[in-house]
């Protein structure tokens, strides 16, 4: 089965700053998808990847797939408390597999 | 736009009670997904459906068992329930199965606490 770990499992960072978050997949990934959740509340669709080498944004999010396809790794730029929550990896095989979680916290 | 729907959202049940949860899909996705998300765990996948067919099957226990119907709605049913089955409940849907590669959307999610 397709194991996803992601890296850090906990960020800490000051409002305004940069920071990486990183997926990476024991097999070769198909589907790349990233999404967010806040405590309880349902998961928000950010972005999917699909071919080596691809890169997509959404405001001032960025999120990569390596050529190999067996990472990903997930770019804030000049961090807001609203970018605050779990964000999740998932893999697409027969079904979406999800990463271990990592828990952003902005402090002000 | 519209969203997946889930209800209840929120669910209080005792031990070896039975519990029903609703997914409504987005209009014209044909193809649902079950997730269980115990507290500070990442979502496990429990089943799916694609036009009504069970797709995939995870971790799902024998208790429970979900079906999708003619108008792509689904349900979880849930039996026997356990102190260990309290958890957030995932609905979510996409177009054209998982190997389509279309966008994978999910609901709010249902609290089921179970006491």
């Amino acid at each position: 089965s397709q194991e996803l770990e992601q890296s850090p499992q906990s960020l800490i960072v000051q409002e305004g700053k940069n920071l990486t978050i990183n997926c990476t997949s024991s097999k070769t990934l198909y589907g790349l998808y990233w999404y967010k959740q806040k405590y309880g509340e349902g998961l928000i669709f950010l972005m999917m990847l699909q071919k080596g080498g691809e890169e997509k944004s959404h405001e001032k999010i960025t999120a990569k797939l390596d050529e190999k396809k067996q990472q990903s790794s997930l770019h804030i730029t000049a961090s807001q408390p609203s970018h605050a929550g779990i964000y999740l990896c998932g893999a697409r095989n027969e079904k979406l597999t999800f990463g271990t979680g990592t828990r952003l916290t902005i402090i002000p | 736009a519209a969203g997946v729907i889930q209800s209840p959202r929120h669910l209080i049940k005792e031990k070896r009670e039975t519990a029903t949860l609703k997914c409504y899909p987005i209009p014209r996705h044909d193809t649902v997904y079950w997730y269980q998300q115990g507290p500070g765990q990442d979502p496990q996948f429990l089943i799916s459906f694609y036009e009504k067919m069970q797709s995939d099957k995870g971790s799902i226990p024998d208790r429970f068992s979900a079906q999708q119907f003619s108008d792509y709605h689904s349900e979880l049913n849930m039996s026997s329930l356990e102190l260990g089955d309290s958890a957030l409940y995932f609905c979510a849907s996409s177009w054209a199965g998982t190997y389509s590669g279309n966008t994978i959307y999910f609901g709010e999610g249902s609290w089921l606490t179970v006491v």
